[in-house]
């Protein structure tokens, strides 16, 4: 079956743009999770949504962040006005709540 | 205490050698584990989940102590192709994170 997609893979974008990051979870996955890895570096936890409980917003670096997901379905990441420590690689990950999580491809995103 | 806990590495290793990984977690709460397997700009993708009585899949063989609270993956006969980061999952405490937290990986590099 389909796995987890993301869109774009990269986004090369200014310093001070506002940039929106697509994820496609696995179908029939509550749970959805993203992720920012900057290069040589772990997995930092953004945000995660489990049906249709209030997400956890807790590892949002600022308020520039943010992310909505409509009932368990594709999720977007929005950052607004983009700083060059916004560049990395964002990760998405689907999976029934508590078990193993499936990952997307990840968007690569460049800040100039 | 970091709340999971890996030797960051690298671990260099000749073909055919042994190499074990060991990771340790604090929250003794836990109910399930994992590892995941993430190669050089790519995804992590899950290579076994870790049961209480041990659990091998071919030449890797995932061990749980959960008195010690540590989680160990052994890996026999490497291969060029395993070279690789391995990253250990672990559930937290019901809310944090999507109750998954990752480790920030160990290094594995195995060499002709």
């Amino acid at each position: 079956g389909a796995g987890v997609s993301q869109s774009p893979s990269n986004k090369v974008t200014e310093k001070g743009k506002d940039v929106e990051l697509r994820c496609d979870p696995i179908s029939g996955h509550t749970a959805l999770y993203w992720y920012r890895q900057r290069l040589g570096q772990g997995l930092e936890f953004l945000i995660y949504f489990q049906g249709n409980s209030a997400p956890d917003k807790s590892g949002l670096p600022s308020d520039r962040f943010s992310a909505e997901r409509t009932g368990e379905s594709v999720s977007t990441l929005t950052i607004q006005r983009t700083q060059q420590e916004d560049s990395a690689v964002y990760l998405c990950a689907s999976s029934l709540a508590g078990f193993e999580q499936y990952f997307g491809p990840g968007t690569r995103l460049t800040v100039t | 205490r970091k709340e999971v806990e890996q030797d960051p590495g690298p671990f260099n290793v000749p073909e055919g050698a042994t190499v074990a990984f060991n990771c340790t977690y604090s929250n003794s709460a836990s109910q399930s584990f994992f590892w995941y397997r993430q190669d050089c700009r790519k995804e992590p993708k899950l290579l076994m989940s870790v049961y209480s009585s041990g659990n091998e899949d071919g030449r890797f063989t995932a061990q749980l102590n959960r008195a010690s609270q540590y989680i160990s993956l052994l890996i026999r006969d490497s291969k060029l192709s395993d070279s690789a980061t391995y990253l250990c999952v672990v559930t937290g405490d019901g809310g944090s994170q999507g109750n998954l937290i990752f480790g920030k990986g160990t290094k594995l590099s195995v060499k002709p």
